[in-house]
Parts: C-alpha cells; structure tokens; sequence
C-alpha cells in the first residue's frame, strides 16, 4: 500500500541552523500539506501546497519558512533559523483530490529538536 | 467548518465495541464528518468519513444522527493496537485546499 515517507526520523539542530525537512508524499496525490505537533499539544496546520504553489498558509507559517517540491516526488519543509521554539514534530500529509474529499494520508513525522 | 466536541478520555476493554461520540450542532449542509486517530507519536490517520450515512470500512463505523447533530464512531471488536486520541473533524467540500484542524480529540486507551 502506497504511503508518504519523510527523512529524517529526527534531526537535532543549534539554535540559528537551517533545517530542511524531507517528505515523499503518494505518487499521484496533488495535494500537499506540512504541519507541526509541539509535544503535549495539537496537531496545527502549518501549509498547504498545490500546483506547485502554495495555496494556504497558517499564521505560525512566517518568512522563517519555506517549502518547495524540487523534482516532482520530494516535497521539502526548510527553516532557516531554527528557534527554540520550533521544536516539535513535524508532519507531512498528501492527499489525491476527488470532488472535495478530505482523506489526507499522513508521513510517519520528523521530530525537530533545537538545541 | 463546524466545531466539534468530544470527550477528553475514555476506557474500553479488549474485544469490546468502542463508541466515540462527537458533537457537530452547528454542521451545515455540505460538511462531512471525518475521523482521524493518531496513535503515540506517529502521523494522523485517516479513519472513515461521512455526510449523512451510515458507513463501514475495515476499520471502522461511523453512524450519524439524522439530524447530523451527532455521530459516533465504532470500532467493533477493540484491540491493544487501537489505543490512540481520535479526532473527529467536520470539512465542507467547498473547501478546496483542505486543511485539517485538529481539536484536543478522545484518548481512548484499550485495556486487556
């Protein structure tokens, strides 16, 4: 059964460092989505992303953010200085859209641990 | 998307029927009812969704008020490995992008 991957597992970083987050959604999904899960907290959207562009984004979502879909089967998150704060795990979901389903289809996480 | 409520916990026994209920009072018209579980420190899962049905899969039931007021999901025969925070989400189809918003959900712990 088809399934989203992201790499690395874990990824501890300094305080300032850029971090990109890898995610390998569905092969023929169309819809990609980031979000972040600080522990003890909720699951909070971060982005969507659709044709190659993002289509809604969250308030946590800021210019330290970005994401990117390289080459058509990566679907990365970057950070480019990492705050404390922004520890937590992060997410990955696609999903293939047929007349407004909702079933998205989650990665097994990256926990970010900013140091 | 409407709001939902659910209780914060609840205990089930192993080879029980487990039933969630979720509130969506103020759910309109074109708005499905999802449910999602997310088990200890892994990716949400999708479960099973509705708008106004009843529906089975493998994994679930998921029956809804006729009012749609209401729903609760079954998970039939209760095992150790269903011991997770269900989420019940309700998303219009008009909403294109189709972000989720997860709510606090039920801890539902599965006991031998």
């Amino acid at each position: 059964e088809p399934e989203v991957t992201q790499t690395p597992s874990h990824q501890v970083t300094q305080m300032g460092q850029e971090v990109i987050l890898r995610c390998v959604p569905i092969s023929n999904h169309l819809y990609f989505y980031w979000y972040r899960q600080i522990l003890g907290q909720k699951v909070e959207f971060l982005v969507s992303f659709y044709n190659n562009e993002i289509s809604e984004k969250s308030e946590i979502f800021d210019d330290q953010f970005s994401v990117e879909r390289p080459d058509g089967s990566n679907f990365t998150l970057k950070i480019r200085s990492t705050k404390l704060e922004d520890s937590a795990m992060y997410f990955c979901a696609s999903r293939l859209t047929t007349s407004g389903s909702h079933e998205q289809y989650f990665g097994p996480g990256t926990r970010l641990t900013v140091t | 998307d409407a709001k939902t409520t659910q209780p914060t916990s609840m205990d089930c026994a192993e080879g029980r029927a487990a039933n969630l209920p979720c509130n969506h009072s103020t759910i309109s018209g074109n708005e499905y009812v999802y449910w999602y579980r997310q088990i200890h420190s892994q990716g949400p899962q999708y479960i099973i969704h509705g708008l106004k049905n009843n529906e089975t899969n493998e994994m679930a039931s998921l029956i809804i008020t006729e009012d749609r007021k209401s729903s609760t999901l079954i998970l039939p025969h209760a095992t150790l490995r269903d011991t997770a925070v269900y989420y019940c989400i309700v998303k219009g189809t008009t909403d294109s992008w189709g972000k989720l918003q997860f709510g606090a959900g039920t801890q539902v712990v599965v006991t031998p």
